[in-house]
């Protein structure tokens, strides 16, 4: 069965701290693995991956990806409270399939 | 990015009536939208896969009869929750796939609906 492990589950953190999200993967076919962020509505897109090793980077987020070891990364460097959201991670494996994870919360202390 | 738009973004409803939550691709046709669910604290449970011009697909659990999906259009899907009950009190949010099935896939999403049943 595909699925899609983020961890921590929940991460609190003070102003000015980097962090690192995590999710794991197992999937029959994999396209490519999407970043959101949610805070209090809808998901909104940060980031896609779809080759190992390439960083994508957005300010202080950046991601990677590693196809072989089947992760990938997003890291938030300088966090703000502004930043204090659930972090998703999906994989899309083809013909209208994303598999979501559980997401991780992050809250950003002041 | 795509915008999807999706109305209302509450509602409160008494306990037996039928809410109907729309969801509208603004600047792209999308043949397959997506509805979740989401409890508090939790990551998105898809509840079905919504497609153009022919029935939706549920996922396990999700009731048929309850949540009726409509795609009537290249643009709009629509969830009407039937009956509702203060268990179906919860955060009801669509998405659209942009990509067309292919590719490495696009999802964006509705703004999401805040269901309350009282």
């Amino acid at each position: 069965e595909d699925k899609v492990v983020q961890s921590p589950l929940s991460l609190v953190v003070h102003e000015g701290d980097t962090v690192t999200l995590n999710c794991s993967y197992e999937v029959t076919n994999f396209r490519s693995l999407l970043w959101y962020k949610q805070e209090k509505k809808a998901p909104t897109f940060l980031f896609m991956l779809t080759s190992s090793g390439i960083e994508k980077k957005s300010g202080r987020l950046s991601s990677i990806l590693d196809k072989k070891e089947l992760f990938s990364i997003l890291n938030i460097t300088a966090t703000q409270t502004g930043d204090s959201a659930i972090y998703l991670c999906a994989v899309y494996s083809g013909t209208y399939k994303y598999i979501f994870g559980t997401g991780t919360r992050l809250k950003v202390l002041a | 990015g795509a915008v999807v738009s999706q109305h209302p973004s509450r509602v409160i409803c008494k306990s037996g009536t039928s809410v109907k939550i729309e969801c509208r691709s603004l600047d792209f046709q999308a043949t397959t939208m997506f509805w979740y669910r989401q409890f508090p604290k939790q990551s998105l449970m898809l509840m079905a896969t919504s497609n153009e011009g022919s029935k939706a697909t549920y996922e396990q659990g999700v009731e048929k009869d309850k949540f009726l999906i409509n795609h009537a259009s290249l643009t709009l899907s629509t969830l009407t929750v039937t009956s509702a009950h203060p268990e179906d009190s919860s955060f009801y949010i669509c998405s659209a796939d942009t990509s067309g099935g292919g590719g490495t896939g696009e999802l964006f999403f509705g703004e999401g609906s805040r269901l309350t049943v009282l």
